[in-house]
């Protein structure tokens, strides 16, 4: 089936400095992917940080970017300063757009990251 | 914008029993969804509602029921809660699509003795 691996566990990084959370999916339904990065901060509920459903393109959202990159089959969420306001748990998510009625999200484990003064 | 809300936020039941959660939204969604979250892991995918009276299973629907009710509202059913077993599960709703993003409710913990 489909799957999506990210950054498994807990990331520490420092304020200020850079962030790669690595996303690589494989899909094996039928369907062009559509990429997602959703996450939760503490005390609230899941909510979409970016999305991309062209291979090629860049999203971008709170200053995070997310490449769509087809050969790859990755979407790595990058940050170049993170603040102490990032600390959150990230999820990189699939879906595969068939025009038909599989709306399903694949979601990977979630990465938690914690952003330290 | 909107809201999810889904009831209760926590549920506590005994090893058997059968269990429902609700979940409405004010969005004027099209498509309501049901993910259960175990502990380090991501979300599965238990059943959703394309459009009202529509019933999708997803790739954790053993062991589970579901009734869109309305438009508004998703109910999920757990047929028999495992003993030991505990979870959250959220509700989501979106337009249709499978581009569509989704807006999640805050959850229910479901904790069997």
């Amino acid at each position: 089936g489909d799957s999506v691996t990210q950054t498994e566990g807990q990331v520490t990084v420092s304020e200020s400095k850079s962030l790669i959370i690595n996303c690589t999916y494989s899909a094996t339904s039928i369907g062009y992917p559509n990429l997602f990065w959703y996450v939760r901060y503490p005390g609230e509920g899941l909510q979409l940080l970016l999305k991309v459903i062209t291979a090629g393109q860049k999203g971008s959202s709170r200053g995070f970017e997310a490449t769509y990159n087809k050969e790859a089959t990755s979407f790595h969420l990058q940050k170049a300063s993170v603040q102490e306001s990032d600390s959150a748990v990230y999820y990189c998510a699939l879906s595969l757009n068939s025009g038909g009625s599989n709306y399903k999200l694949t979601f990977g484990k979630g990465t938690l990251l914690t952003v330290t003064p | 914008g909107g809201i999810i809300t889904q009831t209760p936020k926590f549920l506590i039941g005994q090893e058997g029993q059968k269990l429902t959660l609700k979940c409405q939204q004010n969005f004027n969604h099209d498509t309501m969804y049901w993910y259960r979250q175990d502990s380090g892991k991501g979300l599965r995918l238990i059943y959703y509602s394309i459009t009202e009276n529509d019933l999708q299973k997803g790739d954790l629907s053993e062991g589970y029921d579901a009734s869109r009710e309305k438009k508004s509202s998703f109910s999920l059913t757990v047929t028999s809660a495992q003993k030991n077993e505990m979870a959250v599960f959220l509700c989501a709703s979106s337009i249709q699509g499978a581009r569509a993003e989704q807006f999640f409710g805050p959850g229910t913990r479901l904790t069997v003795l």
